[in-house]
């Protein structure tokens, strides 16, 4: 069956702009997990969501931060006034309940200018 | 934060030649997973390793988890080419958020043909 994906795989916005980045989960993976990951490092948990329900936020940075999950299988992370310091990988994972192995996404890379 | 440290940062060796890698971390835990990344993007499970299992295989890898010094180790036999990636260790706590998963920074592997 497909995988995580993720879209759009790339985007460029510029200082100060909306940004919505969308994750598909594997179809019947309950959880679903957002991760930022900069140069160098390794992935940094964001977000985690049972079902509809943001199960865990304790890992976004700031309020301009935040994720739906409204029919408990798409995501979206939507990150308002962007700053250059936004720019990372920011990565999707599913997993069929709490805990155990993720599958995860390819990433979207967020540039701001 | 980032609870698991993986050793070394880098490591290059000729195919063929085994790689091994170690992680340590600081916290107790449900399970100890590793993930490979190509040119920082998505993540792969390789292998879950439960905190009452000291060893566990999987084809040409074998991990270890020793709980008393809180350190597990990768070991990859046979190098190939195509096992140039980045490695992560990852961390499913009992005491963290709701998500559980820590990364390490990971290791950087390169193998010389």
């Amino acid at each position: 069956g497909a995988g995580v994906s993720q879209t759009p795989s790339n985007k460029v916005t510029e200082k100060g702009k909306y940004v919505e980045l969308r994750c598909d989960p594997i179809s019947g993976h309950t959880a679903l997990y957002w991760y930022r990951q900069s140069l160098g490092q390794g992935p940094e948990f964001l977000i985690y969501f049972q079902g509809t329900g943001a199960a865990d936020d304790s890992g976004l940075p700031n309020d301009r931060f935040f994720a739906v999950r409204p029919e408990g299988s798409v995501s979206t992370l939507k990150i308002q006034r962007t700053e250059r310091g936004d720019s990372a990988v920011y990565l999707c994972a599913s997993s069929p309940g709490r805990g155990g192995q993720r599958f995860f996404g390819p990433g979207t890379r967020l540039t701001v200018t | 934060s980032q609870q698991g440290e993986e050793d070394p940062q880098a490591l290059s060796i000729q195919e063929g030649e085994n790689a091994t890698m170690n992680c340590s971390y600081k916290t107790s835990i449900n399970n100890l997973q590793w993930y490979r990344q190509n040119s920082g993007r998505g993540l792969v499970h390789l292998i879950l390793i439960r905190s009452n299992e000291r060893e566990k295989h999987s084809g040409r890898l074998r991990v270890t988890l020793d709980t008393s010094k809180k350190s597990s180790s990768l070991l990859i036999t046979a190098s190939r080419a195509a096992d140039t990636a980045s490695y992560f260790c990852a961390t499913d706590g009992r005491g963290g958020g709701a998500d559980g998963l820590t990364f390490g920074k990971g290791t950087h592997l390169i193998i010389q043909p």
